[in-house]
Parts: C-alpha cells; structure tokens; sequence
C-alpha cells in the first residue's frame, strides 16, 4: 500500500542555517506529494505540493522537488528562521484510488536564535 | 472564507462521559475527515465522509467512537464512554472533489480532549 517514510526529529539548527528533511515514498501510479506544517497549538495547514514527476513546489522560502526515480521530496529551505519551529508532515494521496492523504510521522524542527 | 470550525477548543471531562466533537466544513468542501493526534501515535485518520455518506470508518478505535454527518455543513464525532486514553488533539479537515489531483486538505484548529 501507500506509505511515506520521514526523517525522525527532532532537527534543531541555528537561525540561518540550511534546512533539509527527507521524505521518501511507496505508491502505485502517479500520486500527488505534500509537505504540510504544524505551527504550536493550531492545526496543518499545506506549505508546499508537486502532483506530476519534476516538478517542484515552493513557499515561504522551502522547496521540494518530485523525484519519482529515487521516489522522493525532501524539503528544502536556505535559510531558516526562528519562526521556522514547527512540526513538518510529508504526505501523499492518490486521485485514482482513493481521496485520502496518507501522512508521515512528522519532523519537529527547533530553530534557535 | 472563515475556514473550518471546529467546537470547543478544549474539553475536560471525567472517565465514562459522554463527548461529542463538532466540525463545520469549507462551505462547498464536499469531504470532510477526522483524525486524532497524539505523542504515541502521531496523526491517524478516523473517518471520512464524501457528500455526507461515509467512506471509510477503519480507523476508528472502537464501538465507543461514532461519526455522523447529517448536513453537508456539520459533523459531530462522538465517544460514548470517553476513558483517559481518548485523550488526544481531534482535527477536522474538509477538501473539494473540484481542486483536481492535488486533493489539498483544510485543517481545523483542533479540539483537546482530555478524559479524568
């Protein structure tokens, strides 16, 4: 079945250092690829999405690009800030079986000053 | 767009109470899911409906926990009796079938459950 496999947490970096957590997925067919965030006390809410191969979603300064070769998207930013600490899901749902997005286990990221 | 509601924010109740959760979706979402968060078991899918109708209850613990949708603008997910390891952050989510592939979700804010 689908499943998505994330980098474990907690990361902890200092402000303006690069960023990177690994995602990596298992799907049949071409599945649609998310990176949500949690900020403390609220619900997700999505940062980025790719839904084909290549392509590469961004905002707020964080990327991800859809490999389907090595079947991943590892989220990217330059430069991280302190409003940066949040709890950081990838997930993935598939349009042709289903409407469900299955989600990773969550990476937690420290930023400090 | 006042985004998806959910009632109340945080709820404390004793062992074998009854709790129900209330959600009001995207107006014109026509999905609407629940998930449960916890430390232990992070972020797991419930239920979820599609025009009203549920879809898919697998993920729902046990006979305590039941999930209605009587209206495309309201749900209540209820646990009858609630005990201690209920408690947990409830999400309600909504999507619309019309943003095409991408399936985006809607979160609420939460409701924090804890059971005495």
């Amino acid at each position: 079945g689908n499943s998505v496999t994330q980098m474990e947490g907690p990361v902890t970096l200092s402000e303006e250092a690069f960023l990177t957590i690994n995602c990596t997925y298992t799907a049949t067919g071409y599945p649609s690829l998310f990176w949500y965030v949690q900020y403390p006390g609220e619900g997700l809410q999505l940062l980025l999405k790719a839904t084909k191969a290549d392509d590469k979603g961004s905002n707020k300064g964080f990327e991800a690009t859809y490999r389907k070769e090595t079947t991943s998207f590892h989220l990217e930013k330059g430069s991280v800030q302190v409003s940066d600490s949040a709890v950081y899901f990838c997930a993935l749902s598939d349009p042709n079986r289903d409407d469900k997005i299955i989600f990773g286990k969550g990476t937690r990221l420290h930023i400090l000053p | 767009d006042a985004g998806v509601i959910q009632s109340p924010r945080h709820e404390v109740t004793e062992m074998g109470q009854e709790v129900t959760l209330r959600c009001k979706p995207i107006s014109g979402h026509d999905y609407l899911f629940w998930y449960r968060q916890t430390m232990m078991r992070g972020l797991e899918l419930l239920i979820y409906f599609n025009n009203n109708v549920p879809i898919d209850d697998s993920g729902m613990p046990e006979d305590r926990f039941s999930a209605k949708m009587p209206n495309a603008s309201f749900s209540t997910l209820k646990i009858q009796p609630s005990e201690p390891r209920d408690s947990a952050v409830y999400f309600c989510a909504s999507s619309g079938s019309g943003t095409g592939k991408s399936n985006e979700q809607f979160f609420g804010p939460g409701t924090r459950l804890t059971v005495l």
